[in-house]
């Protein structure tokens, strides 16, 4: 079973404007992680924001912030003020651990974001 | 400071043949992976390794097999090449001990199977 849902496979945003993209996760673990990344056309993977599961607060790095909502399991970038440069895929993706086996990362199927002048 | 280095970058192999996707790291992280991404889709997690010696299958592990003799290399093998496994295979590491550390990547190797 998917253990990272991405609902939306392509989106458009106005430039200047703000993006959410949707992630939920499904786990059992207490302790996991939730990390965003970019991937540029170019195909290099960029890491941009991380939540861990017993962060109070919702993380921000720059015009990268993320909508933690822990009880829906859900873990929702949002992008303020969209460049051009902001067109890529994006992956959202889970640390977990379980009882039988190591820490492992997986991740969801992406969005594809495209800013439109 | 290199991170996270794969070879090739491209490489077109015949069915059944078989190769080795090299993949090293100097940051001395202890935790690796390989992943498989397929045209417009999101990353796989094909093995990953917490350590030299210590290796666990992940998502898609049938037709790979992996080794962790050292902490710096995790090559990935693949026997028996079939055209289902073309794709762009990405090569990670992270420092294994802090969770919130995110994965380096490498910049991918490309491969055709024909």
């Amino acid at each position: 079973a998917q253990k990272i849902t991405q609902t939306q496979p392509g989106m458009f945003v106005q430039e200047k404007e703000a993006v959410t993209l949707d992630c939920t996760y499904d786990t059992s673990d207490q302790s996991y992680g939730l990390f965003w990344y970019k991937q540029p056309s170019s195909g290099e993977m960029i890491f941009l924001i991380y939540q861990g599961s017993y962060d109070e607060q919702n993380a921000t790095e720059g015009r990268y912030s993320l909508n933690f909502q822990k009880a829906r399991k859900s873990a929702n970038l949002v992008i303020s003020a969209s460049q051009l440069g902001d067109s890529a895929m994006y992956f959202c993706a889970m640390r977990e651990g379980r009882e039988t086996s190591y820490d492992k990362v997986i991740f969801g199927p992406g969005t594809s974001l495209s800013v439109i002048p | 400071n290199a991170g996270v280095t794969q070879t090739p970058k491209f490489h077109i192999l015949k069915i059944g043949q078989s190769m080795t996707l090299q993949c090293t790291q100097d940051m001395n992280h202890n935790y690796m992976y390989w992943y498989r991404q397929d045209p417009g889709m999101g990353l796989k997690l094909i093995y990953y390794s917490v350590g030299a010696g210590i290796t666990d299958k992940g998502e898609v592990p049938n037709g790979y097999n992996v080794s962790r003799s050292t902490t710096e290399d995790f090559p990935l093998r693949l026997e028996l090449a079939a055209p289902s496994q073309t794709s762009v295979y990405f090569c990670a590491s992270s420092l294994g001990t802090v969770r919130s550390q995110p994965q380096h990547f490498g910049d991918g190797t490309r491969l055709s199977i024909l």
